[in-house]
């Protein structure tokens, strides 16, 4: 069964600098999302996209945040400048058309210090 | 109001036992319902969509009251690989999909 792909597994960075989380979606999925679950708490809607473009966004998603498709593959979330808060799982997620379930992929640890 | 609000629980049951959980969420004008399963510091897994008429998938079964916008999940002759915190989430149709979660619902089934 095709997967939704995460790449580090676990980032650990110092506050301040930049991170790129990666994800692959599933190829002939549509729609790609990301979101955070801090450890403890909920899972956490951050952005959404869909056809080269962020198609919503939430409060947590600032502008510190940016997503980009470089490629016919690749998804990615940028985080500029880390924050110890920012410390958290990132799930990407993919479907291939509207109101189908979602599937994640097996998240990124990151951890800031 | 929560937008999705679970029972945090936990719900500690015995091997073979039935066990219900129910998920409330706020938003009248939601049109997706799932239930996913987490284990612990790993991604949520799809356990089930959840359709108007009720949904059945081998122990579980789902079901969904508009009218009183809940959804729930039972889950019979428990095993302890169920063992997990199990996530309802919901979506807006024409939100791009973009899933609320509640907070999760923990079982641990027991021998």
């Amino acid at each position: 069964e095709p997967e939704v792909t995460q790449t580090p597994s676990h980032q650990v960075t110092q506050m301040g600098q930049e991170v790129i989380l990666r994800c692959v979606p599933i190829s002939n999925h549509l729609y790609f999302y990301w979101y955070r679950q801090i450890l403890g708490q909920k899972v956490e809607f951050l952005v959404s996209f869909y056809n080269n473009e962020i198609s919503e966004k939430s409060e947590i998603f600032d502008d510190q945040f940016s997503v980009e498709r470089p490629d016919g593959s690749n998804f990615t979330l940028k985080i500029r400048s880390t924050k110890l808060e920012d410390s958290a799982m990132y799930f990407c997620a993919s479907i291939g058309r509207d109101n189908q379930p979602q599937h994640f992929g097996d998240g990124t640890r990151l951890s800031i210090l | 109001r929560k937008e999705v609000e679970q029972d945090p629980g936990p719900f500690n049951v015995p091997e073979g036992a039935t066990v219900a959980f129910n998920c409330t969420y706020s938003n009248s004008a939601s049109q997706s319902f799932f239930w996913y399963r987490q284990d612990c510091r790993k991604e949520p897994k799809l356990l089930m969509s959840v359709y108007s008429s009720g949904n059945e998938d081998g122990r579980f079964t789902a079901q969904l009251n508009r009218a009183s916008q809940y959804i729930s999940l039972l889950i019979r002759d428990s095993k302890l690989s169920d063992s997990a915190t199990y996530l309802c989430a919901v979506g807006l149709s024409g939100g791009y999909n973009k899933l609320i979660f509640g907070a999760g619902t923990r079982l641990a089934v027991h021998p």
